[in-house]
């Protein structure tokens, strides 16, 4: 059974504050993705990777950074975190095959207080 | 632009069919996707099209594809109270990158 597990389901951090949104994958999958997702905007891409020390810019990466030292393991790092960075933060992983299924861990709800 | 659209909310009655539609821009677009998302977890492909077909049917689940006007559509036959979720669909571009651009989901509440 394939697995995204992400570090936290939900956290509270002060603005200011360096935050770091752990997500393992268990498939193998050459390619992970960070994004966040707000009502009435749905997923927007903050960063990818397609392999180790590899990264990407999607739609939105200011104030975002990305770390991808091991294949199963994608960080995403607020710097500092302001108050409109509220949201909840989705990991996903696919392989590089035909169909691009990609594959969701379950989220964290990060609030910036 | 590189918006893919659909309305935000859809109510039916339990045992109707529900159709939630999709706008997407890219016409190169190789594959479209339709994610459910469940309250408190993470999205879950439930079907796809590649975009040379028009239709696909899989079980409950009928996708139409109508590529002149770049319309997507998820018809869900008998719909159940356990249907009650978020809807995205996504394009995949051909770019090669593997990135998907979402719509902005469709929550979808059925009525007992």
């Amino acid at each position: 059974d394939v697995k995204v597990t992400q570090s936290s389901r939900y956290l509270v951090k002060r603005t200011g504050e360096k935050v770091f949104l752990e997500c393992v994958q268990d498939m193998d999958h050459e390619n992970m993705f960070w994004y966040r997702q707000d009502p009435g905007l749905g997923l927007r891409l903050i960063y990818f990777s397609y392999d180790v020390k590899m990264k990407e810019k999607g739609d939105i990466p200011e104030g975002y950074s990305v770390s991808r030292e091991k294949k199963e393991r994608f960080s995403l790092i607020l710097e500092s975190a302001s108050t409109n960075q509220t949201s909840m933060y989705l990991c996903a992983s696919s392989e590089t095959d035909r169909v691009n299924e990609q594959f969701f861990g379950p989220g964290t709800r990060l609030t910036v207080l | 632009g590189e918006d893919v659209e659909q309305s935000l909310f859809l109510s039916v009655r339990e045992g109707d069919s529900s159709v939630i539609n999709c706008t997407y821009t890219d016409s190169s677009s190789t594959y479209l996707y339709w994610y459910k998302q469940e309250p408190g977890a993470g999205l879950q492909l439930l079907t796809y099209i590649f975009s040379n077909m028009d239709m696909k049917q899989d079980q409950r689940l009928t996708v139409l594809l109508n590529k002149k006007d770049k319309h997507l559509s998820l018809r869900i036959a008998d719909t159940q109270t356990g249907d009650s979720a978020i809807y995205f669909c996504a394009e995949s571009r051909v770019s090669g990158t593997y990135k998907y651009i979402f719509g902005t989901g469709t929550r979808l509440k059925v009525l007992a």
